[in-house]
């Protein structure tokens, strides 16, 4: 079964709008983490946001935040006034396993945006 | 202060060629990860090192594929011999023992390797 799940392969968005990056989740863990990764065409992986499972509070950093909904298992990354940088790969990721050191990602949305 | 630090960046290889790919962590990190990612897809975790001990490498297929990490330092990951499915880029992390971005959790740049 599919632990994390973005259901959406591509998404377009017009420069300067907003755009929400979907994922949900599966884990019958009590603690867990959520990460958000940009992956550009050169091919890094750049950490964005993190939220974990017990943080009472959205994550925000800069332009990006995340819908933390814990009761639907849903973790969105919202990217606000989308730039034409912001074009790339964006992977959502949870930490699980015994001692929490262990990354699985999703299969990740293609994000073009649109001048 | 530098990243985790890759290299090649890019390798082209023969089918049943062996390939090695290194890896040097952040300074200071005792945890390593080696992850694979298949075009289109998410990384997948194909080893993890605790110091020089390798404590999860139940994704890694023994057959062909070995990593060490001598010193609890730099890592090498090898596959021999290649095969056209392992074509993919292969990503290296380091932490301070957790994943989490507090624990400086970093990927570098990864060795995208093409069999042929």
């Amino acid at each position: 079964a599919q632990k994390i799940t973005q259901t959406q392969p591509g998404m377009f968005v017009q420069e300067k709008e907003a755009v929400t990056l979907d994922c949900t989740y599966d884990t019958s863990d009590q603690s867990y983490g959520l990460f958000w990764y940009k992956q550009p065409s050169s091919g890094e992986m750049i950490f964005l946001i993190y939220q974990g499972s017990y943080d009472e509070q959205n994550a925000t950093e800069g332009r990006y935040s995340l819908n933390f909904q814990k009761a639907r298992k849903s973790a969105n990354l919202v990217i606000s006034a989308s730039q034409l940088g912001d074009s790339a790969m964006y992977f959502c990721a949870m930490r699980e396993g015994p001692d929490g050191n262990k990354l699985v990602f999703g299969a990740g949305t293609i994000l073009r945006v649109k001048s | 202060e530098a990243g985790v630090v890759q290299s090649p960046r890019y390798k082209i290889i023969e089918k049943k060629q062996p390939v090695a790919f290194w890896c040097n962590p952040i300074s200071g990190h005792n945890t390593l990860y080696w992850y694979r990612q298949n075009l289109g897809q998410g990384p997948e975790l194909l080893i993890r090192y605790e110091n020089e001990e390798a404590v999860d490498d139940s994704q890694l297929p023994k057959d062909r594929f070995s990593a060490e990490r001598l010193k609890g330092v730099d890592s090498t990951l090898k596959i021999q011999p290649a095969e056209l499915g392992d074509s993919a880029v292969y990503l290296c992390a380091s932490s301070l023992g957790v994943v989490q971005p507090d624990y400086g959790y970093t990927f570098g740049s990864g060795t995208r390797l093409t069999v042929v």
